[in-house]
């Protein structure tokens, strides 16, 4: 089944120490975006990627970093730099379709709790 | 940055009952959409509308925008215990690639 499949779905970290949250699709599609969720918050868009080996700051960016080498993969390291990492991060997908964004598929998100 | 405001933050009815949403937005858009999350799971896309349309129909889901008031709305209609979910609307801004959420209205429909 086509789809994104983020991991781990629950990930404890000690202070200090940088995380990688996976994000990978098979839906072959161009566009790849990184949310944080916060309680009473909504979704913030922590980075976006419209086309491999490219990508853009979303609005909170910092304390947080991305990489697209291949299409299906977006993986998201959250550092030290970032001083309230305890969240919900959903990872989602979409068609590039020149200039407006469509629908965008969701992963099943992954629970990161700093200690 | 958050553009879509959902009004109410929380809502509680009774199965079949109807259940009305609201989203309003700061700047001017290339569509809405609205999405529903359960409880620790991921966004599921429901229906989007362009600005240039005013009213589309999915199932029991009714959308309405308005661009002149910036505004949108969804409705339920002949809610079940099923529909409990969180709902957010996204706007699609002209100036970017991303889409901005609201902070959402949390649906409890009790049977």
């Amino acid at each position: 089944d086509g789809g994104i499949t983020q991991s781990p779905k629950y990930l404890f970290r000690k202070e200090g120490q940088n995380v990688t949250l996976s994000c990978e699709q098979n839906l072959n599609h161009d566009a790849m975006y990184w949310y944080r969720q916060d309680p009473g918050q909504g979704l913030r868009l922590i980075y976006y990627s419209q086309i491999v080996n490219d990508f853009q700051k979303g609005d909170i960016a910092e304390g947080y970093s991305v990489s697209r080498e291949k299409k299906e993969s977006f993986p998201l390291t959250v550092t030290s730099a970032q001083k309230n990492p305890t969240a919900f991060y959903l990872c989602a997908s979409s068609i590039a379709q020149g200039g407006t964004t469509g629908e965008l598929f969701f992963g099943e998100g992954s629970r990161l709790t700093v200690l | 940055s958050q553009q879509g405001e959902e009004d109410p933050q929380a809502l509680s009815i009774q199965e079949g009952e109807n259940a009305t949403m609201n989203c309003s937005y700061k700047t001017s858009i290339n569509n809405l959409q609205w999405y529903r999350q359960n409880s620790g799971r991921g966004l599921v896309h429901l229906i989007l509308i362009r600005s240039n349309e005013r009213e589309k129909h999915s199932g029991r889901l009714r959308v309405t925008l308005d661009t002149s008031k910036k505004s949108s709305s969804l409705l339920i209609t002949a809610s079940r215990a099923a529909d409990t979910a969180s709902y957010f609307c996204a706007t699609d801004p002209n100036s970017g690639y991303a889409l901005n959420f609201g902070k959402g209205t949390s649906l409890l429909v009790t049977p």
